[in-house]
This record gives C-alpha cells, structure tokens and sequence, in this order.
C-alpha cells in the first residue's frame, strides 16, 4: 500500500536551516510528481512545491522567495525540502503529498506531517 | 493566482441533516475543484476530484457539483464521523495549487 512518511521537523531559530525528508513506499516513485503542502497552526492549507517525476521541473509558492528547494532521490524514493533562512511564520506542519497520476493537480495520498516551529 | 473562497467558514447541523458547503474561485476554473476532509491531527483526505467524482471509500452520502466559479460539496445525511475541516482546492491553473480557507462542521 501507499505509503509517505515525513521526517526532519523541529524546533529551530529564525535565520536557521532546516531539511524535511519524505519516504515512499508501495508505488512506483519515479512516475510521480510529488508536492509540498504545509499548514500553520490552526489555518488552512498552503501549497509549497512540485517536483517533476524525473526532477527537471521543480516550481515553488511565490511566498517562499528562493528559501526552500525541493529535491528528490528517486533511487531511495525519497523526497526533499531544504529551508533555509526560516522565519517564524514558516511554523507549520510540512506534508508530502502524491497525485494520483501524470497530469493531476489533487492529491490521493497524503503523509501523516512533520511539525516545524521556527522561534527563538 | 486563483483565490478560492469557502462559506460558511463554520456551520452547525444535526445528525441527519443535509449540509452544504460552497467554494467559488476567482475565475472560471472549468470542474478542476477537488475536496478534502481533515480531522484534528491528522492529514487531509480526498473525498472529491474534478468536482463531482467521489475519490473511491468515501461515502455516497457525499457529493460534489459546479463548474466554473461555483462549487458545492453536500453531506446529504450528516453523521457523527462528519464532524471534521472542509477544504476545496481548484487544480486549474498551477502552479500555485490554491485551497480555500476551510469550512469547520461541528455536531449539535
């Protein structure tokens, strides 16, 4: 069965860095684009990245401004969010988060989250 | 972007009762509206994609319908495992993917 599993999450300070990993499992990993989709305490859900089934198309919320990079290792079928510069209002829970095939924009698989808290 | 808004950001209905929750986008987005359900702590589930196809295990007693800027999602027979947070999300024009801000169904 489909399985993504998050990790990497903390407490870190404003200006710090920090790498979330996303582990899947129970699908053929190199087929899929894969997302980021993050939601702070309380809110509603924001979309953060895709990265391309093959890693040449990688596209970002314009909030983020150049901060994070999205990256994948489809050999470990693992995916990446590098963050760096963190501000308090990066707290959130980060997911992955899977289309259910080429082409789609929803997701049919969803993470259990990983809690990142930016403060001092 | 496209902005999606949700109303009523919170209801409270009846087990039995037949709720109904709104999403309209900013432009035209044609049936590429999807929704999810969340409940405390835990991660988002599909119920409908493409605005009317039920994403496969979800109950019947959920729809969706819409096209174009207006959507809505119906519970047609509340029960107590509905209580939960209420997401539409449009898959039109990305990037951005962009949700609505929620729509919080309590149990009376």
């Amino acid at each position: 069965q489909v399985q993504l599993v998050e990790s990497g999450g903390g407490v870190v300070q404003p200006g710090k860095s920090l790498r979330l990993s996303c582990a899947a499992s129970g699908f053929t990993f190199n087929t899929y684009a894969m997302h980021w989709v993050r939601q702070a305490p309380g809110k509603g859900l924001e979309w953060v990245a895709v990265i391309s089934s093959d890693e040449t198309n990688k596209y970002y919320a314009d909030s983020l401004k150049g901060r994070f990079t999205i990256s994948r290792d489809n050999s470990k079928y693992m995916m990446y969010l590098q963050m760096n510069s963190l501000r308090p209002e990066d707290t959130a829970v980060y997911y992955c988060a899977r289309p259910p095939n080429w082409g789609s924009h929803y997701f049919d698989y969803w993470g259990q989250g990983t809690l990142v808290t930016v403060s001092s | 972007d496209i902005q999606m808004t949700q109303s009523p950001s919170s209801l409270s209905a009846s087990v039995g009762d037949r709720v109904t929750i709104t999403c309209r986008a900013s432009q035209s987005i044609s049936t590429y509206l999807n929704w999810y359900q969340q409940k405390p702590g835990k991660a988002p589930k599909l119920l409908i994609y493409t605005a009317s196809n039920l994403h496969t295990g979800v109950p019947s007693r959920f729809s969706g319908s819409g096209s174009g800027t207006d959507f809505t999602l119906t519970i047609s027979s509340l029960r107590p495992e509905d209580s939960a947070t209420y997401f539409c999300q449009q898959s039109y024009r990305t990037p951005p993917l962009t949700f609505g801000g929620g729509t919080k169904v309590n149990i009376k």
